[in-house]
């Protein structure tokens, strides 16, 4: 059965503090692993796919990389603006390109 | 590009009435769009697939009679929730997926979100 599971549920850093994300995942046979930012109240923002090991991506503070078992966000010197829930998601094996979300790691970036 | 609109982003409705939400794609045509709900504090949960001119297809535990889904063009798919009751209060959140320049194939775009309450 296809599992995306998020770490930490919620994390809290100061502005310029590094930290990274992670999401760990089974599934037979990846079609991509993607990355969404989701603000209260709003959908999700695309961030990045990610479709084999040892791919990295890149976008501003926000760095992206996969493992056979596991990705990472990493957040280079986060600013206020950083905070969101970030959501890891896979294609569902029963549901064409439907994605199967993990629970989402809740940031906060205080100043 | 790559932007779903939904409408409305809030709507507040009596107990036994129905409720039709939108959700357009902009700037590309959209083979299949997706619809989720999410409850507080929740990630998304996907309720239902649909092709253009096809059934939805749902997921198991998502009544069909009451989550009705129509996806008449490659740019509108409609979800209407029929005898609403109040633990149908949620956020509600279509996706599309299709061609767009620029874009893999398999990468979905959300709408904004429509919170529903049901009093």
């Amino acid at each position: 059965e296809d599992q995306v599971t998020q770490s930490p549920e919620a994390l809290r850093l100061q502005e310029g503090e590094s930290s990274s994300l992670n999401c760990s995942y089974t599934v037979s046979g990846l079609r991509g692993l993607f990355w969404y930012r989701q603000d209260p109240g709003k959908g999700p923002e695309f961030l990045f796919t990610l479709y084999s090991a040892g791919e990295e991506k890149e976008k501003e503070r926000l760095k992206a990389t996969l493992t056979k078992k596991e990705s990472f966000l990493h957040i280079t010197a986060p600013k206020p603006e950083d905070s969101a829930t970030y959501l890891c998601a896979i294609p569902n094996s029963n549901s064409g390109y439907a994605l199967n979300f993990g629970k989402g790691t809740s940031l906060l970036v205080t100043p | 590009g790559a932007v779903v609109s939904q409408h409305p982003s809030r709507v507040i409705c009596k107990s036994g009435t129905s409720v039709k939400i939108e959700c357009r794609s902009l700037d590309f045509q959209a083979t299949t769009m997706f619809w989720y709900r999410q409850f507080p504090k929740q990630s998304l949960m996907l309720m239902a697939t649909s092709n253009e001119g096809s059934k939805a297809t749902y997921e198991q535990g998502v009544e069909k009679d009451k989550f009705l889904i129509n996806h008449a063009s490659l740019t509108l798919s409609t979800l209407t929730v029929t005898s609403a009751h109040p633990e149908d209060s949620s956020f509600y959140i279509c996706s599309a997926r299709g061609e767009l320049a620029g874009y893999p194939y398999n990468e979905q775009f959300f709408g904004p979100g429509t919170r529903l309450t049901v009093l």
